[in-house]
């Protein structure tokens, strides 16, 4: 079974623009989570969507925006970057809602480089 | 709000036991605490979960006292290749989001 799929896995973008990060779960997988991991802040919850719909949201502007779709697959978008949105922006899945009992399938990431 | 807070780094022999501490205040009641291994340039690995006592697998086990505001992962016998960083994983009480602990980096040597 195909593990959790990013893309892409590098991105350099300089301040002011956005950028659309994809993340493909699991077959079968019907919740997608996203988080930033920095080396100050370290893993961050950002958004988590089952089913379509986002259930919850993290601590972050409204610039960060994501949506799910019919096949799961999930994008998250990030409008007017700034220099402190570099990092790893890391996706994860899971069978059922995201909570902590359910194991979490996390892809490779997306370096995102905000020059 | 929930809190989580691991050891910054912990340093270790091969064949040694290690023990890594994660502080959780006000997380959910109905939900596990979760262990996850991270390596370089990869996202993080499933370890271990439990809800309280011990839970033991192959490869770790989770020591949850009574008042769940703490967890122990403990990691028999490392090897060089358990080099890594790793995060506990709560739900907030509160907030009912996830929150990762502040991932402690385990350093074995030979």
């Amino acid at each position: 079974k195909a593990g959790v799929t990013q893309t892409p896995r590098y991105l350099i973008k300089t301040r002011g623009q956005q950028v659309t990060l994809s993340c493909s779960p699991i077959s079968g997988h019907r919740s997608v989570s996203w988080y930033q991991q920095t080396p100050g802040q370290g893993l961050q919850f950002l958004f988590e969507y089952f089913s379509e719909t986002q259930r919850n949201k993290g601590n972050f502007p409204g610039r960060f925006s994501g949506r799910q779709f019919s096949n799961s697959r999930s994008e998250m978008n990030v409008s007017t970057l700034e220099l402190g949105d570099s990092a790893l922006y890391l996706c994860a899945s899971s069978t059922g809602q995201p909570r902590a009992y359910n194991e979490q399938f996390f892809g490779p990431g997306t370096r995102l480089t905000v020059l | 709000l929930a809190k989580t807070t691991q050891p910054i780094s912990m340093d270790s022999y091969e064949g040694q036991e290690v023990n890594i501490t994660c502080s959780h205040n006000n997380i959910a009641t109905n939900d596990y605490i979760t262990w996850y291994q991270q390596f370089p340039s990869q996202g993080p690995r499933f370890i271990i979960q439990g809800y309280k006592t011990k839970v033991t697998n192959e490869v770790a086990s989770l020591f949850i006292p009574a008042d769940r505001k703490s967890s122990t992962l403990s990691l028999p016998r490392v090897s060089l290749s358990d080099t890594a960083v790793y995060y506990c994983l709560v739900l907030g009480g509160a907030t009912n989001k996830l929150i990762f602990g502040t991932g402690t980096l385990l350093a074995v040597q030979p």
